[in-house]
Protein backbone atom coordinates (compact mmCIF):
# COMPACT_ATOMS: atom_id res chain seq x y z
CA UNK A 1 0.00 0.00 0.00
CA UNK A 2 0.96 3.79 -0.63
CA UNK A 3 1.98 5.44 2.20
CA UNK A 4 2.43 8.88 0.73
CA UNK A 5 -0.64 10.89 -0.82
CA UNK A 6 0.33 13.94 -2.61
CA UNK A 7 -2.50 16.69 -2.88
CA UNK A 8 -3.33 18.47 -5.52
CA UNK A 9 -3.62 14.91 -7.88
CA UNK A 10 -2.80 17.34 -10.41
CA UNK A 11 -2.07 21.17 -11.06
CA UNK A 12 -1.49 24.16 -13.75
CA UNK A 13 0.26 27.05 -13.58
CA UNK A 14 1.70 30.19 -16.00
CA UNK A 15 5.32 30.20 -15.93
CA UNK A 16 7.27 32.73 -13.35
CA UNK A 17 4.40 31.44 -11.09
CA UNK A 18 5.14 29.38 -7.66
CA UNK A 19 3.44 25.94 -7.08
CA UNK A 20 2.90 24.10 -4.22
CA UNK A 21 2.65 20.24 -3.52
CA UNK A 22 1.86 18.43 -0.34
CA UNK A 23 2.64 15.22 0.75
CA UNK A 24 0.89 13.12 4.18
CA UNK A 25 2.21 9.97 5.18
CA UNK A 26 1.22 7.50 8.08
CA UNK A 27 3.88 5.96 9.64
CA UNK A 28 7.04 7.25 11.20
CA UNK A 29 9.61 8.07 9.10
CA UNK A 30 13.27 8.42 9.10
CA UNK A 31 13.47 10.61 5.99
CA UNK A 32 11.06 12.08 3.14
CA UNK A 33 12.41 12.37 0.01
CA UNK A 34 10.89 14.09 -3.20
CA UNK A 35 11.39 12.70 -6.89
CA UNK A 36 10.34 14.08 -10.76
CA UNK A 37 9.67 11.91 -13.21
CA UNK A 38 9.15 13.50 -17.01
CA UNK A 39 6.60 11.23 -19.43
CA UNK A 40 5.85 7.81 -17.17
CA UNK A 41 10.08 7.31 -16.86
CA UNK A 42 12.98 6.97 -14.38
CA UNK A 43 12.58 9.12 -11.13
CA UNK A 44 15.16 12.14 -10.93
CA UNK A 45 15.79 13.11 -6.98
CA UNK A 46 15.33 16.52 -6.35
CA UNK A 47 15.78 16.70 -2.51
CA UNK A 48 15.95 14.92 0.73
CA UNK A 49 14.72 16.19 4.20
CA UNK A 50 15.57 13.99 7.29
CA UNK A 51 13.03 13.56 10.32
CA UNK A 52 15.16 16.18 12.48
CA UNK A 53 14.78 19.10 9.77
CA UNK A 54 12.09 21.28 8.93
CA UNK A 55 13.09 22.86 6.01
CA UNK A 56 15.28 22.28 3.17
CA UNK A 57 16.35 24.67 0.04
CA UNK A 58 18.23 23.31 -3.24
CA UNK A 59 17.61 26.06 -6.13
CA UNK A 60 14.17 26.88 -7.05
CA UNK A 61 12.68 23.99 -4.28
CA UNK A 62 12.09 24.66 -0.97
CA UNK A 63 10.63 21.57 1.17
CA UNK A 64 9.35 21.78 4.62
CA UNK A 65 8.40 18.84 6.79
CA UNK A 66 6.29 18.70 9.62
CA UNK A 67 6.85 15.40 11.42
CA UNK A 68 3.94 16.47 14.03
CA UNK A 69 1.30 16.65 11.07
CA UNK A 70 3.28 13.86 9.41
CA UNK A 71 3.02 16.36 6.19
CA UNK A 72 5.72 17.71 3.90
CA UNK A 73 5.27 20.75 1.37
CA UNK A 74 7.46 21.14 -1.99
CA UNK A 75 7.54 24.61 -3.35
CA UNK A 76 8.83 25.11 -6.62
CA UNK A 77 9.48 28.87 -7.30
CA UNK A 78 9.51 31.15 -10.41
CA UNK A 79 8.88 27.69 -12.50
CA UNK A 80 9.48 27.33 -15.85
CA UNK A 81 8.10 25.18 -18.73
CA UNK A 82 10.68 22.25 -17.68
CA UNK A 83 9.13 22.42 -14.66
CA UNK A 84 6.37 19.85 -16.11
CA UNK A 85 6.38 16.74 -14.79
CA UNK A 86 4.80 14.33 -12.02
CA UNK A 87 5.85 14.72 -8.52
CA UNK A 88 5.87 11.88 -5.91
CA UNK A 89 7.28 12.24 -2.24
CA UNK A 90 8.62 8.84 -1.22
CA UNK A 91 9.21 8.32 2.75
CA UNK A 92 11.82 5.84 4.77
CA UNK A 93 10.38 4.70 7.55
CA UNK A 94 12.33 4.24 11.14
CA UNK A 95 13.03 0.92 10.12
CA UNK A 96 13.39 0.33 6.87
CA UNK A 97 14.99 0.41 3.72
CA UNK A 98 12.42 0.82 1.26
CA UNK A 99 10.87 3.74 -0.32
CA UNK A 100 6.85 3.79 -0.51
CA UNK A 101 5.92 6.44 -3.20
CA UNK A 102 2.33 8.49 -3.21
CA UNK A 103 0.55 8.69 -6.36
CA UNK A 104 2.17 11.44 -7.59
CA UNK A 105 1.19 15.52 -8.50
CA UNK A 106 1.27 16.25 -12.15
CA UNK A 107 2.18 19.62 -12.41
CA UNK A 108 2.01 21.63 -15.88
CA UNK A 109 3.39 24.59 -16.64
CA UNK A 110 2.11 26.93 -19.08
CA UNK A 111 4.45 29.40 -21.39
CA UNK B 1 30.15 8.31 -14.67
CA UNK B 2 27.14 6.21 -16.00
CA UNK B 3 23.47 6.32 -14.17
CA UNK B 4 21.46 3.37 -13.96
CA UNK B 5 20.64 1.43 -16.69
CA UNK B 6 17.33 -0.83 -17.75
CA UNK B 7 17.40 -3.09 -21.21
CA UNK B 8 14.70 -3.63 -23.17
CA UNK B 9 13.60 0.24 -22.50
CA UNK B 10 10.19 -1.25 -24.07
CA UNK B 11 8.73 -4.76 -24.16
CA UNK B 12 5.30 -6.42 -26.04
CA UNK B 13 4.96 -9.66 -25.12
CA UNK B 14 1.97 -12.39 -25.50
CA UNK B 15 0.01 -13.40 -22.48
CA UNK B 16 1.61 -16.72 -21.02
CA UNK B 17 5.08 -16.07 -22.19
CA UNK B 18 8.05 -15.23 -20.21
CA UNK B 19 9.69 -12.04 -19.88
CA UNK B 20 13.26 -11.00 -18.67
CA UNK B 21 14.24 -7.53 -17.76
CA UNK B 22 17.45 -6.11 -17.23
CA UNK B 23 18.76 -3.82 -14.77
CA UNK B 24 22.81 -2.41 -14.74
CA UNK B 25 23.46 -0.17 -11.23
CA UNK B 26 25.68 2.84 -10.93
CA UNK B 27 29.02 0.97 -10.65
CA UNK B 28 30.02 0.76 -6.68
CA UNK B 29 26.48 0.53 -5.62
CA UNK B 30 25.50 -2.33 -2.86
CA UNK B 31 21.75 -1.51 -2.62
CA UNK B 32 19.83 -2.91 -5.61
CA UNK B 33 15.80 -2.28 -6.02
CA UNK B 34 13.29 -3.11 -8.39
CA UNK B 35 9.76 -1.16 -8.49
CA UNK B 36 6.52 -1.54 -10.66
CA UNK B 37 4.29 1.53 -11.56
CA UNK B 38 1.14 1.42 -13.48
CA UNK B 39 -0.19 3.91 -15.15
CA UNK B 40 -0.91 6.81 -13.73
CA UNK B 41 0.12 5.63 -10.21
CA UNK B 42 2.61 5.82 -7.78
CA UNK B 43 5.78 3.10 -7.19
CA UNK B 44 5.13 -0.11 -5.88
CA UNK B 45 8.17 -1.89 -4.27
CA UNK B 46 9.27 -5.35 -5.34
CA UNK B 47 12.48 -6.19 -4.21
CA UNK B 48 15.70 -5.41 -3.28
CA UNK B 49 19.04 -6.83 -2.92
CA UNK B 50 22.00 -5.86 -0.51
CA UNK B 51 24.67 -7.53 -2.66
CA UNK B 52 23.62 -10.37 -4.40
CA UNK B 53 21.31 -11.66 -1.63
CA UNK B 54 17.69 -10.48 -1.47
CA UNK B 55 16.24 -10.55 2.25
CA UNK B 56 12.98 -9.03 1.52
CA UNK B 57 11.19 -10.65 -1.42
CA UNK B 58 7.58 -9.26 0.17
CA UNK B 59 6.82 -7.08 -2.31
CA UNK B 60 6.68 -9.29 -5.44
CA UNK B 61 2.62 -9.99 -6.15
CA UNK B 62 3.00 -13.59 -6.91
CA UNK B 63 5.21 -16.92 -7.51
CA UNK B 64 5.15 -15.83 -11.44
CA UNK B 65 7.62 -13.13 -10.60
CA UNK B 66 11.52 -13.85 -9.35
CA UNK B 67 14.57 -12.06 -9.53
CA UNK B 68 18.48 -12.33 -9.33
CA UNK B 69 21.62 -10.49 -8.96
CA UNK B 70 24.97 -11.77 -9.53
CA UNK B 71 28.25 -9.94 -9.43
CA UNK B 72 27.16 -7.53 -6.76
CA UNK B 73 26.12 -6.01 -10.19
CA UNK B 74 23.51 -6.65 -12.41
CA UNK B 75 19.79 -7.85 -12.26
CA UNK B 76 17.67 -9.36 -14.14
CA UNK B 77 13.81 -9.43 -13.10
CA UNK B 78 11.73 -12.48 -14.55
CA UNK B 79 7.91 -12.73 -14.82
CA UNK B 80 7.21 -16.15 -15.89
CA UNK B 81 3.42 -16.92 -17.52
CA UNK B 82 2.87 -13.38 -17.99
CA UNK B 83 -0.59 -11.56 -17.64
CA UNK B 84 -2.38 -8.52 -18.68
CA UNK B 85 -1.76 -7.18 -15.46
CA UNK B 86 1.64 -7.18 -15.59
CA UNK B 87 1.44 -4.45 -18.30
CA UNK B 88 3.00 -1.45 -16.15
CA UNK B 89 6.53 0.06 -16.42
CA UNK B 90 9.60 -1.30 -14.09
CA UNK B 91 11.69 0.35 -12.78
CA UNK B 92 15.39 -0.35 -11.09
CA UNK B 93 17.17 1.77 -8.70
CA UNK B 94 20.53 1.55 -6.85
CA UNK B 95 21.98 3.18 -3.67
CA UNK B 96 25.14 3.16 -2.30
CA UNK B 97 24.50 0.91 0.89
CA UNK B 98 21.69 0.03 2.88
CA UNK B 99 21.26 0.61 6.20
CA UNK B 100 22.55 4.12 6.92
CA UNK B 101 20.51 5.13 9.52
CA UNK B 102 19.53 8.25 8.06
CA UNK B 103 18.62 6.84 4.79
CA UNK B 104 19.91 7.78 1.35
CA UNK B 105 19.10 8.31 -2.19
CA UNK B 106 18.36 6.09 -4.87
CA UNK B 107 19.24 6.29 -8.41
CA UNK B 108 16.80 5.45 -10.65
CA UNK B 109 16.80 4.12 -14.65
CA UNK B 110 14.65 4.84 -17.25
CA UNK B 111 12.39 1.73 -16.73
CA UNK B 112 11.15 -0.71 -19.43
CA UNK B 113 7.69 -0.36 -20.49
CA UNK B 114 6.15 -3.67 -20.23
CA UNK B 115 3.06 -4.49 -22.02
CA UNK B 116 0.94 -8.28 -22.54
CA UNK B 117 -1.47 -7.99 -25.40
Amino acid sequence: SQQGEEDPQALSIQEGENATMNCSYKTSINNLQWYRQNSGRGLVHLILIRSNEREKHSGRLRVTLDTSKKSSSLLITASRAADTASYFCATAASNDYKLSFGAGTTVTVRA
Amino acid sequence: GAGVSQSPSNKVTEKGKDVELRCDPISGHTALYWYRQRLGQGLEFLIYFQGNSAPDKSGLPSDRFSAERTGESVSTLTIQRTQQEDSAVYLCASSLRMGNPVGETQYFGPGTRLLVL
